[in-house]
């Protein structure tokens, strides 16, 4: 079974431009997770989606904002980007969304200049 | 709050032998889930091991096990017989089922001497 892909794996960006990472989750999988890792802050939490809705959100600006698709493919969009945005963003899925474990993909690792 | 501690940000361990690495969490609810995550260099996040709260016996998984204590609300992995694929960066984390994300520690990273 295919693991946790995410597109593209490194994206270079400049202040003020907008960009969308993508996920596909573990077939089957119907949650899917994203988290933000940077050296000072560690793994921050986004947001989650199961079954197309966001059930829960952290704490970040109304500048990243997600979606999750019928098939459970999952995209994240940044704008109006920020040099603090630089970071290894991480997507995430598990079967259930509960009590199942996270499986990673290898992340996107975004730099804005 | 709901956060998790791991104090030790640098660990090291010669090859074959064993080490601990501590974790301590806090939360107010009854259920939830504790797990042990391990990021290599190339940065993808594996899952090592993984312990139910309301299972009193501690988790194992071929090396690695665990050293739950519900009322102390830590939550120590123990590698054995460590190995040079065991160098990587290790994060405890817990879910709590009515919350739906999973909170992680700032990490632990691991080098293991040859």
């Amino acid at each position: 079974k295919a693991g946790v892909t995410q597109t593209p794996r490194y994206l270079i960006k400049t202040r003020g431009q907008q960009v969308t990472l993508s996920c596909s989750p573990i077939s089957g999988h119907r949650s899917v997770s994203w988290y933000q890792q940077t050296p000072g802050q560690g793994l921050q939490f986004l947001f989650e989606y199961f079954s197309e809705t966001q059930r829960n959100k952290g704490n970040f600006p109304g500048r990243f904002s997600g979606r999750q698709f019928s098939n459970s493919r999952s995209e994240m969009n940044v704008s109006t980007l920020e040099l603090g945005d630089s970071a290894l963003y991480l997507c995430a899925s598990s079967l259930r969304g509960d009590s199942s474990p996270l499986h990673f993909g290898n992340g996107t690792r975004l730099t804005v200049t | 709050a709901q956060t998790v501690t791991q104090s030790q940000p640098e660990m090291s361990v010669q090859e074959a032998e064993t080490v601990t690495l501590s974790c301590t969490y806090d939360t107010s609810e009854s259920d939830y889930y504790l797990f042990w995550y391990k990021q290599p260099p190339s940065r993808q996040m594996i899952l090592v091991i993984r312990q139910e709260a309301y299972k009193q016996q501690n988790a194992t998984e071929n090396r690695f096990s665990v050293n739950f204590q519900k009322a102390a609300k830590s939550f120590s992995l123990k590698i054995s017989d460590s190995q040079l694929g065991d160098a990587a960066m290790y994060f405890c984390a817990y879910r709590i089922p009515a919350y739906d994300k999973v909170i992680f520690g700032p990490g632990t990273s691991l080098s293991v001497i040859p």
